[in-house]
């Protein structure tokens, strides 16, 4: 089955820097790859994803990159702020059949005011 | 986007006893859902696959008799965990695919269960 790896575990940011989370997937089938913020005790929310027919797709403060050949995929978060401090974790899954969805093991990023 | 709801949001029960937690997708429906569980500090680990008409599929090592999955129409999934014990005390998440409901491979997520077994 799909394995996802992420690193860092966690990050540390001064507000307004950059932060960068990187994952990498083994199935080779994987076509959808979502990101997701989750707060203390609440649902992950989706904070951007992107399809393996697209190398990078961009929301406002938020990217991220998609490398099918190497089978990796970053977050990148520009201009951080207090409030992006959370637990962030990757996913991987096929978009037909199952569908299940296979998480990073998260990283908690915490921005410094 | 459209919207999956948990129920309850906590329960603390004592050892020995059953909890049936509910996830209903409340304006799209849903013939897959999936039910993760996350302990503390740790990933979301998917546990099983419930499918509307059919018998759950569950993940390598999650015991289908202690976990039972029964998805009871197109907008509705239980998972009843039977004789709980303190190491079952877990938060649980369900979620359903997208679907016509949002994006290719989307999938949204309930608000989650806190299990406390005692």
């Amino acid at each position: 089955g799909e394995n996802v790896e992420q690193h860092p575990s966690t990050l540390s940011v001064q507000e307004g820097d950059s932060a960068v989370i990187k994952c990498t997937y083994s199935d080779s089938a994987s076509n959808y790859f979502p990101w997701y913020k989750q707060e203390l005790g609440k649902r992950p929310q989706l904070i951007i994803d992107i399809r393996s027919n697209v190398g990078e797709k961009k929301d406002q403060r938020i990217a991220v990159t998609l490398n099918k050949t190497a089978k990796h995929f970053s977050l990148h978060i520009t201009e951080t702020q207090p409030e992006d401090s959370a637990v962030y974790f990757c996913a991987a899954s096929k978009d037909t059949g199952r569908r299940a969805l296979t998480f990073g093991s998260g990283t908690r990023l915490q921005v410094q005011p | 986007g459209a919207v999956v709801s948990q129920h309850p949001s906590w329960v603390i029960c004592k050892s020995g006893t059953s909890v049936k937690i509910e996830c209903r997708s409340l304006d799209f429906q849903a013939t897959t859902m999936f039910w993760y569980r996350q302990f503390p500090k740790q990933s979301l680990m998917l546990m099983a696959t419930s499918n509307e008409g059919s018998k759950a599929t569950y993940e390598q090592g999650v015991e289908k008799d202690k976990f039972l999955i029964n998805h009871a129409s197109l907008t509705l999934s239980t998972l009843t965990v039977t004789s709980a014990h303190p190491e079952d005390s877990s938060f649980y998440i369900c979620s359903a695919p997208a679907g016509l409901a949002g994006g290719e491979g989307e999938q949204f997520f309930g608000p989650g269960t806190r299990l406390t077994v005692l």
